[in-house]
């Protein structure tokens, strides 16, 4: 168990809808991370925030945003899904840099 | 942008025989990371390394920075089945405060 946590674990959505999903950092890590792994596939860096503020943006499409709330959880909100978005989300924490710690995942679905 | 390949992208050995993956960046790192995903599992941190020409030890596993600080290697000697899953290596640039994750080798072990 590496502290993180994430939900839901599985969702399931249609294509055009929305979904938010959560994530909880280790206690104390300041830094939370939002990663996409298609099926088959490395892990895509999609956006970084450090105690509330954006420190670092990959490739996160302009249908994604995210953000990180005063006690420092994080969500990451999915618009105007596709069929291609499908896929397992990962965030992690960190102190701030250094090792960082992943959540076991939220699987989506679009259908 | 930076890009951090691996290869082999797949390895299939029996148990006992060694195993190496290769990590290349296109740009120089002030780090490097590696991370092990079990199947249907969450990436989990093994080691960091900093300086040039760095070489750290984990029982059977060996790490090694090379002296340009743009490519590393991961040596499993005497491989078991519990060492399958995804190595990904991971590192910083000097500007970046983004972690950029190599493709991946999948390892197999077979009895």
């Amino acid at each position: 168990d590496s502290g993180v946590t994430q939900t839901p674990k599985h969702l399931i959505t249609a294509t055009g809808q929305r979904v938010t999903l959560r994530c909880s950092p280790r206690s104390g890590d300041l830094s939370v991370y939002w990663y996409q792994q298609s099926l088959d596939q490395g892990l895509q860096f999609l956006i970084q925030y450090y105690n509330g503020e954006e420190r670092a943006k990959g490739n996160i499409l302009e249908r994604f945003s995210a953000q990180q709330f005063p006690d420092l959880h994080s969500e990451l909100n999915l618009s105007s899904l596709e069929l291609g978005d499908s896929a397992l989300y990962f965030c992690a924490s960190s102190v701030h840099g250094g090792e960082q710690f992943f959540g076991p995942g939220t699987r989506l679905t679009v259908l | 942008g930076q890009q951090v390949m691996q290869i082999p992208q797949y390895q299939h050995v029996q148990e006992g025989e060694d195993f190496t993956t290769y990590c290349n960046s296109s740009t120089t790192l002030s780090n490097i990371q590696w991370y092990k995903q079990r199947p249907g599992g969450h990436p989990v941190f093994l080691i960091q390394l900093v300086k040039s020409g760095e070489v750290k030890k984990q029982k059977r596993l060996t790490f090694q920075f090379g002296e340009a600080k743009k490519n590393s290697s991961l040596h499993i000697t005497a491989t078991q089945t519990t060492d399958v899953g995804t190595y990904f290596c991971a590192g910083y640039t000097g500007t970046a405060s983004k972690l950029t994750f190599g493709t991946g080798t999948r390892l197999q072990v077979t009895l």
